[in-house]
């Protein structure tokens, strides 16, 4: 039990659509990350967020957006759904620090795209 | 371009034996390397990790070896235990936030 929650648990959109994912961070934790995980892959950086800006992004094209609240919790947004969308999406939050920090994530949300 | 690499999708190791789980990378900038374990319907849940000025790591039953000229770690456990039949996945960074993930190693521990 890592303290990170993410809603909805499972979710199914067509092309096209939009959709907001959501993250809940472990009290104090300033930073969270957004991954994806397709089948078979490994998880891949989407974005960086600390104190509600973004800190850093992955390969990933401008309609994958995120927002980071005071109260900890972070949103992920992507317009234009396609079809490779499809996959897990994970949030990973940490409390920033001088050097590495540990990273806890939340379940994930698996997003379909039909 | 895949930067991490787990060239073997998958292991099956006995129990109380040891299991030694493989990776190698791309990029000489990397200087901080982790393991996470992860469990169906759970998160991936940091394991060990090892920085670029070190060669080995150790925790319990878990030894993380780094060899840089080789641009290869390896993550032993032993002894084997049939809960730690999971993915693991390893990582790498050097900037601090962005991590790059391998494609992940499943364990099976046989009891």
């Amino acid at each position: 039990e890592t303290g990170v929650t993410q809603s909805p648990t499972h979710l199914i959109k067509t092309r096209g659509q939009q959709v907001t994912l959501r993250c809940s961070s472990q009290s104090g934790h300033n930073t969270v990350s957004w991954y994806q995980q397709a089948l078979g892959q490994g998880p891949q950086f989407i974005f960086q967020y600390y104190r509600e800006e973004e800190n850093g992004r992955g390969n990933f094209p401008p309609r994958f957006s995120g927002l980071q609240f005071p109260n900890y919790s972070s949103e992920l947004n992507v317009n234009a759904l396609e079809l490779d969308d499809s996959a897990l999406y994970l949030c990973a939050s940490e409390k920033s620090g001088r050097g590495y920090n540990e990273q806890f994530f939340g379940p994930g949300t698996r997003l379909t795209v039909l | 371009d895949q930067q991490v690499k787990q060239n073997s999708p998958s292991l099956s190791v006995q129990e109380g034996r040891i299991s030694i789980l493989n990776c190698d990378y791309t990029n000489s900038m990397f200087d901080y390397f982790l393991w996470y374990k992860k469990y169906p319907a759970e998160g991936p849940t940091f394991l060990i990790s090892i920085s670029s000025i070190k060669d080995k790591n150790e925790d319990g039953r878990f030894t993380v070896f780094l060899n840089k000229s080789a641009k290869h770690l390896s993550l032993h456990i032993v002894p084997s235990q049939p809960g730690d039949s999971a993915v693991y996945f390893c990582a790498a960074s050097f900037t601090g936030n962005q991590f790059y993930f391998g494609t992940g190693t499943s364990l099976t521990v046989i009891p």
